[in-house]
């Protein structure tokens, strides 16, 4: 049931983008992506509920394919503050059992 | 901002002690978690809790685990005896509601448990 991350890690220079990737072998309820720095908690970024949903804040964004088994973040023209590690989500049911399972995460580090 | 608060920041407990974490989640909020993450891995699902039950659990919380919600304020999570396996940061959480609508989670800064 545990979501598959791709890639495991990722280097960027200041600037460039990013595509980080979370599949699941069955349809999902819906996806959430969070993002964890070093020693902090993990930070809501965005829920995706539908397929062939999008949604976007600033320069990261996120979709939700058609049969509802993949979600992608998309990280544009990088910055030093997106550093972290993202995990997506997935959740599998609606009502009480919408819990959380996590995937192993993305280590992104951003240089300068 | 309304904040997930967590107490204490870090515990050191001896192995076969009894621990208690405490979570104050975001007032409004009706839905409560408790997720762990050993360190450099993953974040774990442990135990969601709605209405004054446990909603679902997960194979991690087995009987040395328990939660309660005391009173109108905390959500606790306790370890009867702890194993030096039961290191790790464990992470409280809360969400306005699940189900239909999928409310985001909102996470507390953790209490790092170290057992020795």
């Amino acid at each position: 049931q545990q979501p598959v991350q791709s890639p495991q890690a990722v280097i960027l220079r200041e600037g460039e983008d990013a595509v980080i990737n979370c599949s699941s072998s069955k349809a999902l309820y819906s996806v959430h992506w969070y993002r964890q720095k070093h020693g902090e908690a993990p930070v809501f970024l965005m829920i995706l509920l539908k397929g062939g949903e999008q949604k976007g804040h600033d320069k990261i964004s996120a979709s939700f394919n058609e049969k509802k088994q993949q979600s992608s973040l998309y990280l544009t023209a990088s910055q030093l503050s997106y550093s972290g590690t993202y995990f997506c989500g997935p959740q599998l049911y609606g009502g009480s059992q919408g819990n959380l399972i996590f995937g192993k995460g993305t280590k992104l580090s951003v240089k300068p | 901002e309304p904040e997930v608060t967590q107490t204490p920041s870090h515990q050191v407990t001896q192995m076969g002690q009894e621990v208690i974490l405490r979570c104050v989640p975001i007032s409004n909020h009706l839905y409560f978690y408790w997720y762990r993450q050993i360190l450099g891995q993953k974040v774990e699902f442990l135990v969601s809790f709605y209405n004054n039950e446990i909603s679902e659990k997960s194979e991690i919380f087995d009987d040395q685990f328990s939660v309660e919600r005391p009173d109108g304020s905390n959500f606790t999570l306790k370890i009867r005896s702890t194993k030096l396996e039961d290191s790790a940061m464990y992470f409280c959480a809360s969400s306005l509601a699940t189900g239909l609508y999928s409310y985001e989670q909102y996470f507390g800064p953790g209490t790092r448990l170290t057992v020795t």
